[in-house]
C-alpha cells in the first residue's frame, strides 16, 4: 500500500536554529500534502496544505513566514521551522493522499520537535 | 513491533448503532486517538482517550481496555454524513503516533 516517510522522527534543536522536516511520498505521486501539529494529550491539529508546484495554504493563526512549506515534486513537501522557539516544540505529522486510489489520507509516523 | 488493527471496511444502516474495533501494540502508551475523515478531506478529531473506561461525546462513544490494548469508537442514530473513514491512532511512549489504516464505514438508507 501506499507509504508516507517522514524524517527525522525526533530532532532537539536549540532556540534560534532552523529545522527542516521532510515528507515523501514512496510509491505514488501526491499533488497535495497536509502538514500536521500535534500537542501531548492533544488533537492534531492542521497548520497547513501543500500543493504541489504552488503556495501552500495556512490555516489561521499558523505564521506563514515562521513554517516555511515547499512542494517542490510531486513527492516531496518540506516543511521549515525557522527560528525556533522551545514553544515550537511539539509533535509535527504530515499526510498526503493518492489521487489514484481513493483512499483515506496517508500519514506519515510524525516528527518530535524540541527546541532547547 | 508496533501495530494497529481495525477492520477495513464495515457497512450499517441510517438509525442503527456500529461498533468499530481497534487493537493495538506500541512500545509504552500515551493514549489512543479516534479520527473522522471524510474522502479527500483532512481527518478530524474526535476522542481521545488515556484511561480505561467510557468516554461519551453525543452521538459517538469510545472505549478504552489498556490491560487488553483495545479500543472501540461507537456510533449511535446513524445518520448518512458519517459515512467516512475512521482512523485509529495510539501514541507509544516517545509520542509517536502510530496509525491504522481507517474503516471505511458505509451507511445506507
Amino acid at each position: 500500500g501506499a507509504v508516507v516517510s517522514q524524517h527525522p522522527s525526533w530532532v532537539i534543536c536549540k532556540s534560534g536554529t532552523s529545522v527542516k522536516i521532510e515528507c515523501r511520498s514512496l510509491d505514488f505521486q501526491a499533488t497535495t500534502m497536509f502538514w500536521y501539529r500535534q500537542f501531548p494529550k492533544q488533537s492534531l491539529m492542521l497548520m497547513a496544505t501543500s500543493n504541489e508546484g504552488s503556495k501552500a495554504t495556512y490555516e489561521q493563526g499558523v505564521e506563514k513566514d515562521k513554517f516555511l512549506i515547499n512542494h517542490a515534486s510531486l513527492t516531496l513537501s518540506t516543511l521549515t521551522v525557522t527560528s525556533a522557539h522551545p514553544e515550537d516544540s511539539s509533535f509535527y505529522i504530515c499526510s498526503a493522499r493518492d489521487p489514484g486510489d481513493g483512499s483515506p489520507l496517508h500519514f506519515g509516523n510524525g516528527t518530535r520537535l524540541t527546541v532547547t | 513491533g508496533q501495530n494497529i488493527d481495525q477492520p477495513t471496511e464495515m457497512t450499517a444502516t441510517e438509525g442503527a448503532i456500529v461498533q468499530i474495533n481497534c487493537t493495538y501494540q506500541t512500545s509504552g502508551f500515551n493514549g489512543l486517538f479516534w479520527y473522522q475523515q471524510h474522502a479527500g478531506e483532512a481527518p478530524t478529531f474526535l476522542s481521545y482517550n488515556v484511561l480505561d473506561g467510557l468516554e461519551e461525546k453525543g452521538r459517538f462513544s469510545s472505549f478504552l481496555s489498556r490491560s487488553k490494548g483495545y479500543s472501540y469508537l461507537l456510533l449511535k442514530e446513524l445518520q448518512m454524513k458519517d459515512s467516512a473513514s475512521y482512523l485509529c491512532a495510539a501514541m507509544d511512549s516517545n509520542y509517536q503516533l502510530i496509525w491504522g489504516a481507517g474503516t471505511k464505514l458505509i451507511i445506507k438508507p
